[in-house]
């Protein structure tokens, strides 16, 4: 099963650029890298997924390199309401266990 | 929509004591789950279900019992609570089990075994 690696924790400031890199480097051919946040007393709430490249919505971007064994989700000028936990996964692989993911504290 | 919603949102037992916790999805998902969280942890998962009818072990599943009766319900039992079972227990369904369908989550049931 795939295993994942990221950082604890990251501190940032208000209006600055967030970049998670997340390492993966048993996923399997048919695992998608799948992000996901949580706020304090709710359920982890999906952000973004991809295979490979770049996929970007309105939250967030995912660079995926040519060998997928890392992914970076890039957060675009974080405000205080960013702080959370954000889980990387790859799916189905992670499906038993959510890692610990990072705790990211955004600072006035 | 509601997507997945759990009830109860709290619930304190005493040890010995059984309780069911019920999970909805109003998405027509196929699959579904229960985790546990720990304080400060990652989610574990406990069992899950591909189907009406259908359940199987997750990473955690001793001590605890699941049914899924229906496509929409997935029920998870504690026939006899721990304090090592306090934990905020989260459902989750996907469309499908592949990795393009990703899981969305209820809000979750904290639950404290004293």
């Amino acid at each position: 099963l795939a295993k994942t690696t990221q950082p604890i924790s990251m501190d940032s400031y208000e209006g600055q650029e967030v970049n998670i890199t997340c390492s993966h480097n048993n996923i399997a051919t048919n695992d998608y890298i799948t992000w996901y946040q949580q706020f304090p007393s709710q359920g982890p709430r999906f952000i973004i997924q991809g295979y490979k490249t770049k996929v970007t919505n309105e939250v967030a971007s995912l660079f995926i390199p040519a060998d997928r064994k890392s992914s970076t989700l890039s957060l675009p000028r974080v405000s205080l309401s960013d702080t959370a936990v954000y889980y990387c996964l790859v799916l189905p692989g992670n499906m038993l266990t959510f890692g610990g993911g990072t705790r990211l504290m955004v600072k006035p | 929509n509601a997507g997945v919603t759990q009830t109860p949102k709290f619930r304190v037992l005493k040890t010995g004591q059984s309780m069911t916790l019920l999970c909805a999805q109003d998405m027509n998902h196929e699959y579904m789950y229960w985790y546990r969280q720990d304080p400060g942890m990652g989610l574990r998962l406990i069992h899950y279900s591909v189907g009406e009818g259908t359940t199987a072990k997750g990473e955690v599943p001793d001590g605890y019992n699941v049914s899924r009766l229906k496509k929409q319900n997935f029920l998870l039992g504690l026939e006899s609570a721990a304090p090592s079972q306090t934990s905020v227990y989260f459902c989750a369904s996907s469309y499908g089990g592949r990795g393009n369908s990703p899981l969305h989550f209820g809000n979750g049931t904290r639950l404290t075994v004293t």
